[in-house]
């Protein structure tokens, strides 16, 4: 079984400081993806990575940055927390190939930004 | 990605089969239908997709019409675990580039005993 975990299920921090969500896939995955979900809004795209050292930026980078430095683990970065990136965010990982859009997601991680 | 329609919300007795209808009026030839859910307080979860045939497999099944403008997801026996927000989504397969899933607000399916 694809196993797809994230570091921490809640988490809370104060605005301005420094947040890091990590990810990591046991399945040799080439395509990693950071989500976030918010009511109404369905999952939104922040950034993804086909490999490792590459990112692309998604629908909604402002305010994140992201870090592949292993093929296993994907960092999602805030450099300066706000209120409005209280969020639940999602990973997820697809293998490149016949099934690539397939997509495998971790349990998220539900922020609050006080 | 062509947008998809689903109604907001259905009610299914357990053991009973669930029908989740989508409608994609505007998808194009080369395009899949993908359903994914999402159990509360859970990442979502791949289902089922297709083409034009219709598709099952040990969780779903999945209805495509001839025009493809639709399709209904089928699970055959709901159960409890069943209860969930079921997202239809259409997407190119296999395409390169921004490789993300556009998920709508899909339908909560609340299976009752």
């Amino acid at each position: 079984d694809v196993k797809v975990t994230q570091s921490s299920r809640y988490l809370v921090k104060r605005t301005g400081e420094k947040v890091f969500l990590e990810c990591v896939q046991d399945m040799d995955h080439e395509n990693m993806f950071w989500y976030r979900q918010d009511p109404g809004l369905g999952l939104r795209l922040i950034y993804f990575s086909y490999d490792v050292k590459m990112k692309e930026k998604g629908d909604i980078p402002e305010g994140y940055s992201v870090s592949r430095e292993k093929k296993e683990r994907f960092s999602l970065i805030l450099e300066s927390a706000s209120t409005n990136q209280t969020s639940m965010y999602l990973c997820a990982s697809s293998p490149r190939g016949v099934l690539q859009e397939t997509q495998y997601f971790g349990p998220g991680t539900r922020l609050l930004v006080l | 990605d062509a947008k998809t329609t689903q109604p907001p919300s259905m009610d299914c007795a357990e053991g009973r089969a669930a029908n989740l209808p989508c409608n994609h009026s505007t998808i194009s030839g080369n395009e899949y239908v993908y359903w994914y859910r999402q159990i509360h307080s859970q990442g979502p979860q791949y289902i089922i997709h297709g083409l034009k045939n219709n598709e099952t497999n040990e969780m779903a099944s999945l209805i495509i019409t001839e025009d493809r403008k639709s399709s209904t997801l089928i699970l055959p026996h709901a159960t409890l675990r069943d209860t969930a927000v079921y997202y239809c989504i259409v997407r190119v397969f296999g395409q390169t580039g921004a490789n993300n899933l556009f998920f709508g607000t899909g339908t909560r399916l609340t299976v009752i005993p």
